[in-house]
């Protein structure tokens, strides 16, 4: 199994701050996804970053994914309370296209 | 977009009974389907890849008797939790990949399970 760490687990900040999510392995993936999920939903995919060094920008949200495919990180710029949520790191597993998730990191925004 | 459509969102049943949770694909079809588990503040631990015609492959540690899995046709999984204990309350959420290289999985909403 493909293990995905992800920190930090939890954080709380104050509205207007940035803020940077990491996920690691020690694992080569092909691609690998973000998700935000809230409370009683399923997970809402927010990007997919497949090329090691490739950067995506959603908005407030930039994804970097590592040049060797191992590890990527979720930045934040001046977070809202919008942005609270449990943010999920995943890549493909072994059992047929099904993903493997980090732990998640639970970002609390308060105003 | 691809939807996955789950059913019922909350289901709280007695011990020692049986409780049936539905996963649909509702525009595409999907050969498989996957079956994840998720306990409070933790993240999504997958059970089980359920796969339209043959049989269910399960995670190491899931028992396939107690989570029995049916993919009766190319939009339809479900996935029954059998003689329900209090330590099966869990969020169950399904998922599945639509058609096309590098597609996505997309999720369903999820079914809340109370096991009193």
């Amino acid at each position: 199994t493909q293990l995905l760490e992800q920190s930090p687990q939890f954080l709380s900040i104050q509205e207007g701050e940035n803020l940077t999510v990491y996920c690691n392995s020690s694992s080569v993936f092909s691609s690998l996804q973000w998700y935000r999920q809230e409370p009683g939903e399923g997970p809402v995919l927010l990007v997919t970053v497949v090329t090691g060094g490739e950067v995506k920008k959603l908005k407030r949200l930039t994804f970097q994914f590592g040049d060797a495919r191992k590890d990527s990180s979720l930045h934040i710029t001046a977070a809202q309370p919008g942005d609270t949520g449990l943010y999920l790191c995943a890549g493909e597993g072994n059992s047929g296209y099904a993903l493997n998730f980090g732990k998640g990191t639970s970002l609390l925004v308060t105003p | 977009g691809a939807v996955v459509s789950q059913h019922p969102s909350r289901v709280i049943c007695k011990s020692g009974t049986s409780v049936k949770i539905e996963c649909r694909s509702l525009d595409f079809q999907a050969t498989t389907m996957f079956w994840y588990r998720q306990f409070p503040k933790q993240s999504l631990m997958l059970m089980a890849t359920s796969n339209e015609g043959s049989k269910a492959t399960y995670e190491q540690g899931v028992e396939k008797d107690k989570f029995l899995i049916n993919h009766a046709s190319l939009t339809l999984s479900t996935l029954t939790v059998t003689s329900a204990h209090p330590e099966d309350s869990s969020f169950y959420i399904c998922s599945a990949r639509p058609p096309g290289l590098d597609s996505p999985l997309h999720f369903g909403n999820g079914t809340r399970l109370t096991v009193t």
